[in-house]
This record gives structure tokens, C-alpha cells and sequence, in this order.
């Protein structure tokens, strides 16, 4: 997961705390998003941003808000978190290759419990 | 952005090789097609990615006909460490992808 730095990567909430998730990349690149993905399932999008100062609603935004104040990090707010938002949060950042399209690179992921 | 896809699992054995397919009909000119794995309590990985006809690394192989309405993956000789999830997305070149939306994947499991 070089390149993409997600804090913490264990949390455990009350239902209506509220947290930050961090996500920092050190390899420039414009886009970033964030995913959830709960149990068994997969990948869901919840928001991105295609560059600084910019970010738009994925699949399921209800619950979060981001901020991407800079090039470098995007974050997710849970204002009042809820037991339904219990999942592993994934950010990716949007490099490219050598040869072809861009491809995604994702952090380590950040495990949430609420309560 | 062109939707994909795969079954949802399949199952194989050691040694076996291994062939998810992938259909994307609404591919377009400039769309690259990517392929992810995604072990348990791991983020997805880039595995391979392909334009048309054949590529292959050290990983995988990836078959693209002429038309590119579908995709194949193909893993050489199957371990029990294969075991995961393969995800197919269509990528467009160059830019942001925007709502990139990944599908429920093939969950693969090789048994010895």
C-alpha cells in the first residue's frame, strides 16, 4: 500500500460520536475516493474527489462528509455515527501506468466498530 | 462508464487453471479493462490491465477479443494463496474516473 496512509486503522465509536478518517498520498495524483465495504460484500463508493477543492456523492454518501483541502489528503467525517456504519473503509487514489488507463491503489483500509 | 459483469463465484483445485470472464457491452474507444484481487481484510490490487487481444504478466493473462464486449482472466496453476476476490472494472484513459463503482467481484476458492 505505498503511496496511500489511512489513520487509524482500528476504531471503536459510541452511536452519535462523531470521528475523522485521514487519508494521505504521497504520489500526487488528482483523484481520490473512499470506500466502504462491509462483511462478505464488496466495494461500495461513498465519495470522491477528481481534484483539490473538489468532491462529489458516490453510492452511498448518507452518514459521511469529506473534505479535500489539499492535493495530499482526503478525509470522511462521520458527524453521528450509527451502528449501520460498522464496515472497513477503504481510500484508493487514481495513478497511472506505464502503458494504458489510470488504476486505483488503495490504503490498508481503517476498520470501524460502533457501538 | 461501461458496466461489467462476473460470476459471482467459482470454485477450483490446485494445479487447476482458473478462467473468470467479464462482459462489458458498453465499452468504449478509450476504456481500458483492469482486473483487481482483494485478499480478506486487504485492499483490492492491480493485477492486469488490457486494451485488446492478449497481455500477461507474471501474475495472470488477460484475453480481450476483437470486439472487447468481455474479458477473460486466466490464472496459471491455481494455489490455495489464489484464493480470493477478482473484481473486473473498465477504466477510461487518462483523467478521473468519477463514480467509480466496483461490482460485487468472482470470489474465487481453490481447495487442495
Amino acid at each position: 500500500n505505498a503511496g496511500v496512509t489511512q489513520t487509524p486503522k482500528f476504531q471503536v465509536l459510541k452511536t452519535g460520536q462523531s470521528m475523522t478518517l485521514q487519508c494521505a498520498q504521497d504520489m500526487n495524483h488528482n483523484s481520490m475516493y473512499w470506500y466502504r465495504q462491509d462483511p462478505g460484500m464488496g466495494l461500495r463508493l461513498i465519495y470522491y474527489s477528481a481534484s483539490e477543492g473538489t468532491t462529489d456523492k458516490g453510492e452511498v454518501p448518507n452518514g459521511y462528509n469529506v473534505s479535500r483541502l489539499n492535493k495530499r489528503e482526503f478525509s470522511l467525517r462521520l458527524e453521528s455515527a450509527a451502528p449501520s456504519q460498522t464496515s472497513v473503509y477503504f481510500c484508493a487514489i487514481q495513478a497511472g501506468t506505464a502503458s494504458g488507463a489510470n488504476v486505483l491503489t488503495f490504503g490498508a483500509g481503517s476498520r470501524l466498530t460502533v457501538l | 462508464l461501461a458496466k461489467t459483469t462476473q460470476p459471482i463465484s467459482m470454485d477450483s483445485y490446485e494445479g487447476q487453471e482458473v478462467n473468470i470472464t467479464c462482459s462489458h457491452n458498453n465499452i468504449a474507444t478509450n476504456d481500458y479493462i483492469t482486473w483487481y484481487q482483494q485478499f480478506p481484510s486487504q485492499g483490492p490490487r492491480f493485477i492486469i490491465q488490457g486494451y485488446k487481444t492478449k497481455v500477461t504478466n507474471e501474475v495472470a493473462s488477460l484475453f480481450i477479443p476483437a470486439d472487447r464486449k468481455s474479458s477473460t482472466l486466466s490464472l496459471p496453476r491455481v494455489s490455495l494463496s489464489d484464493t480470493a476476490v477478482y473484481y473486473c472494472l473498465v477504466l477510461n484513459y487518462g483523467g478521473s474516473q468519477g463514480n467509480l463503482i466496483f461490482g460485487k467481484g468472482t470470489k474465487l476458492s481453490v481447495k487442495p
